[in-house]
């Protein structure tokens, strides 16, 4: 079992949709959520990240964290076809050294 | 707006050849990262530099890979020689001291082994 779950999609809305992405993890000891937006060839861009449980907003973006459930989300609203992308969670635990672990990706397709 | 500059975009190599990557991080980011992603995957640490030393290489296949970033600033990937699996997206990324939840990636170079 991988560490950080992600359906990989493809999930396609119609433009103005709110958009739901998930990831879920079994390692408790990660602190820090981050999302990460990937076009087609090109790197991730950072979009926002968390630390511990909660929500945090960034214009059409919320990220929410429940540790309790081991489960993040990234809500995006008022979808446009500029967010057709593949999005990335990762998470890391600041605990000693530890690495980054991203999730596989999930493919979104805004239609106009 | 600083970014993570990378070379070269692309490049196409047979197997057994040489290739080798460039990176230069954004100015100040003392933290320095190569992944490689596979299509479909999410990025894999290959090496993570801190100024000029390797924090953590456990994953970079030694036997044809190599890292070096001389002065703490830009940074090289090798591969030598490479193999039809090396076939992936090579990333850069940087990020600051206090830790690598904040960190800023390159457009990375789409390597083709033939």
């Amino acid at each position: 079992q991988k560490e950080v779950e992600q359906d990989p999609g493809p999930l396609s809305v119609p433009e103005g949709a709110i958009v739901s992405l998930n990831c879920t993890y079994s390692n408790s000891a990660f602190q820090y959520f981050m999302w990460y937006r990937q076009y087609s060839r090109k790197g991730p861009e950072l979009l926002m990240y968390t630390y511990s449980s909660g929500n945090k907003e960034d214009g059409r973006f919320t990220a929410q964290v429940d540790k309790s459930s081991k489960y993040i989300s990234l809500f995006i609203r008022d979808s446009q076809p500029s967010d057709s992308a593949t999005y990335l969670c990762a998470m890391w635990n600041s605990g000693g050294y530890q690495k980054v672990t991203f999730g596989t990706g999930t493919k979104l397709q805004v239609i106009p | 707006e600083a970014e993570v500059a990378q070379s070269p975009r692309y490049k196409i190599t047979e197997k057994s050849q040489a290739v080798a990557f460039w990176c230069d991080p954004i100015s100040g980011h003392a933290t320095l990262y190569w992944y490689r992603q596979i299509l479909g995957q999410g990025p894999e640490l290959l090496v993570q530099f801190q100024d000029e030393s390797v924090v953590d290489d456990s994953q970079l296949p030694k036997d044809r890979f190599s890292a070096e970033r001389l002065k703490g600033v830009d940074s090289t990937l090798k591969i030598q020689p490479a193999e039809l699996g090396d076939s992936a997206m090579y990333l850069c990324a940087s990020s600051l001291d206090r830790g690598p939840y904040e960190q800023y990636f390159g457009p990375g170079t789409r390597l083709t082994v033939t």
